[in-house]
């Protein structure tokens, strides 16, 4: 049981490059979360999804679009990176009683 | 909206001894306090959680206590070993109830 995974777990790109950040999860939580962690900041909120097909933004929204076909889906769009977000992103999920489950992250460099 | 304060942002004791860290929350409608470690190159996990209607809960060398009317929260660890150093996180459901809002983490150094 893989439980939440997340690919790629490392990723350098370019400035002004799209970059998609998977997360997968495999207990069919209702909800799923995506956050970045910088140094002073601790966890942030960039978007979150209660189900399928409904998704809403969180603390630090701009510049992500986020998706989700698919319960067990939640990928994370960077239409056109910046250098501000190089970060690390981890992905979360919860069936909706409150404990989140983190993914292992995604170490993300924009150069 | 909720806002969620933790200290101290570094922490280091003697193995053995206890450590404490605490938070306080903003949002008074606020009902589960959860505490997450966070290892070097790992995501993080829960270790223990609080709900509103508690005010103390145990778990071997960990405990967390939570005082409503002041609004904060402490995790508390003792016989503190090495495998302890990490950094911790507490944080609060938000006002919607759905997102939590973390505190900024704890460095956490156990030296034997």
């Amino acid at each position: 049981d893989a439980g939440i995974t997340q690919s790629p777990r490392y990723k350098i790109t370019e400035t002004g490059r799209q970059v998609t950040l998977m997360c997968h999860q495999t207990w069919s939580h209702s909800y799923m979360f995506w956050y970045r962690q910088d140094l002073g900041h601790g966890l942030r909120l960039i978007y979150y999804s209660a189900a399928a097909d409904i998704t809403d933004k969180g603390e630090v929204p701009d510049g992500y679009v986020v998706s989700r076909s698919k319960t067990e889906n939640f990928p994370l769009t960077l239409e056109s990176a910046t250098r501000s977000q190089t970060s690390v992103y981890f992905c979360a999920s919860t069936s909706g009683a409150d404990t989140q489950y983190f993914g292992p992250g995604t170490r993300l460099t924009v150069l | 909206g909720e806002n969620v304060e933790q200290h101290p942002s570094t922490l280091s004791v003697q193995e053995g001894d206890s450590a404490v860290i605490k938070c306080t929350y903003s949002d008074s409608a606020s009902n589960y306090f959860p505490w997450y470690k966070q290892e070097l190159g790992k995501g993080p996990q829960l270790i223990i959680d609080i709900r509103s209607n508690v005010g103390e809960k145990k778990d071997q060398r960990i405990a967390v206590t939570l005082n409503k009317t002041a609004k904060h929260f402490s995790l508390h660890i003792t016989e503190t070993q090495p495998e302890d150093s990490a950094v911790y996180f507490c944080a609060a459901i938000s006002q919607a109830g759905t997102a939590l809002i973390f505190g900024k983490g704890t460095t956490l150094s156990v030296s034997s």
